[in-house]
Parts: C-alpha cells; sequence; structure tokens
C-alpha cells in the first residue's frame, strides 16, 4: 500500500550544522509530496511541498526536491537555528485521495546552541 | 482566516465517561479529516469526510468512537465511554477537496483518560 517512511531520529545538531532528513515514499499513481513541522505543544503547519517530478519546495530556507527516480523527498537546510527545534513529518497525499494525507512516523529535530 | 479551531485544547476525563471533541473547518474547505497522535503509533488518520460525507472511516480504531459533520462549518469526535488508551492528541485538519492541497492542521486536543 502507499506509505512514508522518514529516517528515525532524534537528530540532534549544532547551531549553524547542515541539515538532511531523509524521506522516501511508495505510491500507486503519482502523488503530492508534503514536510510539515510540528513545534512543541502546536499543530502541524504547512512547511514546503511538491507536486510532479523534479519540483523543488522551499520555505524558510528548507528545501526538498521531488526525485520520482528513487522516489524520495529529502528535506535539507544550510545552516539551522535553535528555533528550528521541532518534529518534521514527510507526508503525501495521492490524486484519487484528494486532501487525505499519508504521514511517515515524524523526525525529532533538536539544534543545540 | 482564523484557521482550523478545535475544542477543548484539553480534556481529563475519568475512564467511562463520554467525551466529545469539537472542529470547525477553514470556511470553504469541503474535505475534514480526524487524526490520533500518539508517541507509540505517530499520526494516524480516523476518519475524513468529503462535503459532510463521511468517506473512509477505517481508521476509527473500535465501535467506541464515532464522529459526525452534521454541516459544513462543524465536526466533532466522540468516545464513548472512553479507556485510559484513548489519551493522545486529537488533531482536526481541513482542506478543499482538489489535487495537489495540502491540508491545514487546528491546535489539537489533548485528552487525558484517568
Amino acid at each position: 500500500g502507499d506509505s512514508v517512511t522518514q529516517m528515525e531520529g532524534p537528530v540532534t545538531l549544532s547551531e549553524e550544522a547542515c541539515l538532511t532528513i531523509n524521506c522516501t515514499y511508495t505510491a500507486t499513481g503519482y502523488p503530492s509530496l508534503f514536510w510539515y513541522v510540528q513545534y512543541p505543544g502546536e499543530g502541524l503547519q504547512l512547511l514546503l511541498k511538491a507536486t510532479k517530478a523534479d519540483d523543488k519546495g522551499s520555505n524558510k530556507g528548507f528545501e526538498a526536491t521531488y526525485r520520482k527516480e528513487t522516489t524520495s523527498f529529502h528535506l535539507e537546510k544550510g545552516s539551522v537555528q535553535v528555533s528550528d527545534s521541532a518534529v518534521y513529518f514527510c507526508a503525501l497525499s495521492l490524486p484519487s485521495n484528494t486532501g487525505k494525507l499519508i504521514f511517515g512516523q515524524g523526525t525529532t529535530l533538536q539544534v543545540k546552541p | 482566516d482564523a484557521g482550523v479551531i478545535q475544542s477543548p485544547r484539553h480534556e481529563v476525563t475519568e475512564m467511562g465517561q463520554e467525551v466529545t471533541l469539537r472542529c470547525k473547518p477553514i470556511s470553504g474547505h469541503n474535505s475534514l479529516f480526524w487524526y490520533r497522535q500518539t508517541m507509540m503509533r505517530g499520526l494516524e488518520l480516523l476518519i475524513y469526510f468529503n462535503n459532510n460525507v463521511p468517506i473512509d472511516d477505517s481508521g476509527m480504531p473500535e465501535d467506541r468512537f464515532s464522529a459526525k459533520m452534521p454541516n459544513a462549518s462543524f465536526s466533532t469526535l466522540k468516545i464513548q465511554p472512553s479507556e485510559p488508551r484513548d489519551s493522545a492528541v486529537y488533531f482536526c485538519a481541513s482542506s478543499r477537496r482538489q489535487v495537489n492541497t495540502e491540508a491545514f492542521f487546528g491546535q489539537g486536543t489533548r485528552l487525558t483518560v484517568v
């Protein structure tokens, strides 16, 4: 079935370090791909998205490229800040299930000063 | 727009009691989702509605759980009777029913059953 797999956390980095959180997916058809972020005590917020192969989503210094050949959508940031500490979720949505999201298990990022 | 509004933010109840969680989706959105988040199981989709009609409730854990959407601006998730293992954060989300759209989440209701 359709699924999303993320690298296990927690990921602990020092401020200004580079970040990569891996995400791969299995889907029938051509999904849209999303990264959501959840700050402590809050709901999920959309961070970025990509809707077709080779699209790059970007926001707040984060980027992810839709790689159809490797079925991946890895999240990257060149220089993390303490304020980026949160849980990050990769998700997909299929055209046949408009709006319904299938989430990965989430990756906790902790950035230390 | 106020976003997706959930109430209450926190609920503590005794085992066996009925619990009702409420959600007001974003105006104009016609899809609504209920998710449950726990440390053990992560984010689980419980049920979703399109145009107020339940489309997929396969994620509802058992008959103690029920959800309704009487109109486009209101939905409830009810647990009766509640059990300690129902303790979790419950999120409501809404979206426009169209291709490539994203869902917008509420702040969640943290439920504790003692």
